[in-house]
């Protein structure tokens, strides 16, 4: 079965910082990559996702993801972080009709 | 947006009711499906469905049910709900047409506790 590994379970980092969250699978193709966020009380919501062509991908909020074959990652990266982005986050994993999912990175923003 | 809604958000009863969650959704999508999801876990299936009258079995699917008799409908029953299933359910849904992983379009959630 595919797995997801998301090393860091809290991150704090303060506001207009630079932000990387980890994520690294195991899965024998090439896979499709997905990241959400779910504020409190929420649904999880789509970031960003990758299937194919360009490994760096953007996404909403000021996201991106980088893919890396050889590392089997797919890092979360933000430029400049706000306290908005306060929430968990969550990589996963498609393969069929199945998705894999992490068990998340807390992130807390101080000002 | 998507559009998949539940309810109810937050319920609270007794060990030994049965429940329903109800999930609906708008987007005329084909595949549904049901995940528990408990604090610092990654997300459980449940239950899921390619259609209606499909329905299969997740990992955690051995005290619920679920039925798939329209497009837009996938509700989650808990025929004798006991504290172990205490937690968040979400429902989610993505369209059949297209590459196999679309994303997944999550709702809000019920937070289900069992006294």
């Amino acid at each position: 079965a595919q797995s997801v590994t998301q090393p860091d379970i809290h991150i704090t980092v303060s506001e207009g910082a630079s932000l990387e969250l980890r994520c690294n699978y195991s899965y024998g193709a090439t896979p499709y990559l997905f990241w959400y966020v779910q504020s409190p009380g929420q649904g999880l919501q789509l970031l960003l996702k990758y299937f194919s062509g360009d490994t760096l991908v953007q996404g909403i909020k000021g996201f991106e993801a980088e893919f890396k074959r050889s590392q089997s990652s797919f890092n979360l990266r933000k430029p400049s972080v706000h306290w908005s982005d306060a929430a968990e986050y969550f990589c996963a994993v498609g393969e069929g009709n199945q998705f894999y999912f992490g068990t998340g990175t807390s992130l807390t923003v101080i000002p | 947006e998507a559009d998949i809604y539940q309810t109810p958000r937050y319920l609270v009863i007794g060990t030994g009711k049965k429940i329903t969650l109800e999930c609906s959704q708008t987007m005329g999508h084909d595949k549904m499906y049901w995940y528990q999801q408990d604090p610092g876990m990654e997300l459980h299936l449940i239950h899921y469905s390619y259609g209606v009258n499909s329905t299969e079995k997740g990992d955690l699917s051995s005290e619920s049910t679920v039925s798939r008799i329209r497009t837009e409908h996938f509700p989650l029953t808990l025929e004798s709900a006991r504290p172990s299933h205490t937690s968040q359910y979400l429902c989610a849904s993505s369209p059949r047409q297209g590459a196999n992983n679309s994303p997944l379009h999550f709702g809000n959630g019920t937070r289900l506790t069992v006294t």
